[in-house]
């Protein structure tokens, strides 16, 4: 069984501080992990995955996030949030050793980022 | 590049009342999937398909029944509607790569369903 948490329902940072927004999964096999953002009224966009390689990735935004194997965690950070950036991310497992092929979201981290 | 598209934007039915929601995508993609989101809830798969002609419960399916008649399009029908069933609805699609399944998915603008 795959799942995944992000621990935070919410989270605040002054602009121009560093941001991270945490997760982490729990997978039988090796994950993909995917870091999704929604602004208000709109869909789900991607903003970066990692399937296998470098542990920092590197997505839109100026987003990276930093897969850590033993820690089962893959964290969202920005090294100096904007206003612009307050939104709802979520966190994406899917278990690439099958079972399953239909990713598991977690619920959810508001991100407010203060002037 | 239109990507997911979603109608309707916004919809308010009565209680019994049935509506269909349409969801299409340009991306050829094979993967399609109706999501449910609620506040505190994150995103609850309702229905998904694998490809034409194909469909699959997800975690909350009880109440809707979907259709796959075209590649492109994922239909999402409620039958009588419940005023438990207020909520927004997203549409998503992926392509599996192989089969690898490591793509991201592809979401519309959602639907915002009030049901009195």
């Amino acid at each position: 069984a795959q799942s995944v948490a992000q621990p935070e329902d919410q989270v605040n940072v002054a602009e121009g501080n560093p941001l991270t927004v945490k997760c982490t999964y729990s997978v039988s096999g090796n994950p993909y992990l995917f870091w999704y953002v929604q602004y208000p009224n709109r869909g789900l966009q991607f903003l970066l995955k990692y399937i296998t390689g470098d542990n920092l990735v590197k997505g839109s935004y100026g987003f990276e996030a930093e897969f850590n194997k033993s820690q089962t965690s893959f964290h969202l950070k920005k090294p100096s949030a904007l206003v612009s950036d307050s939104a709802l991310y979520f966190c994406a497992v899917r278990d690439s050793s099958g079972g399953s092929y239909i990713p598991t979201f977690g619920r959810g981290t508001s991100l407010i980022v203060h002037p | 590049n239109a990507g997911v598209t979603q109608t309707p934007k916004f919809r308010v039915l009565k209680t019994g009342q049935s509506m269909t929601l349409l969801c299409a995508q340009d991306m050829n993609h094979e993967y399609m999937y109706w999501y449910r989101q609620d506040p505190g809830m994150g995103l609850r798969l309702i229905h998904y398909s694998v490809g034409e002609g194909t469909t699959a419960k997800g975690e909350v399916p009880d109440g809707y029944n979907v259709s796959r008649l075209k590649k492109q399009n994922f239909l999402l029908g409620l039958e009588s509607a419940a005023p438990s069933q207020t909520s927004v609805y997203f549409c998503a699609s992926s392509y599996t790569d192989g089969g690898n399944f490591n793509q991201p998915q592809h979401f519309g603008d959602g639907t915002r369903l009030s049901i009195l």
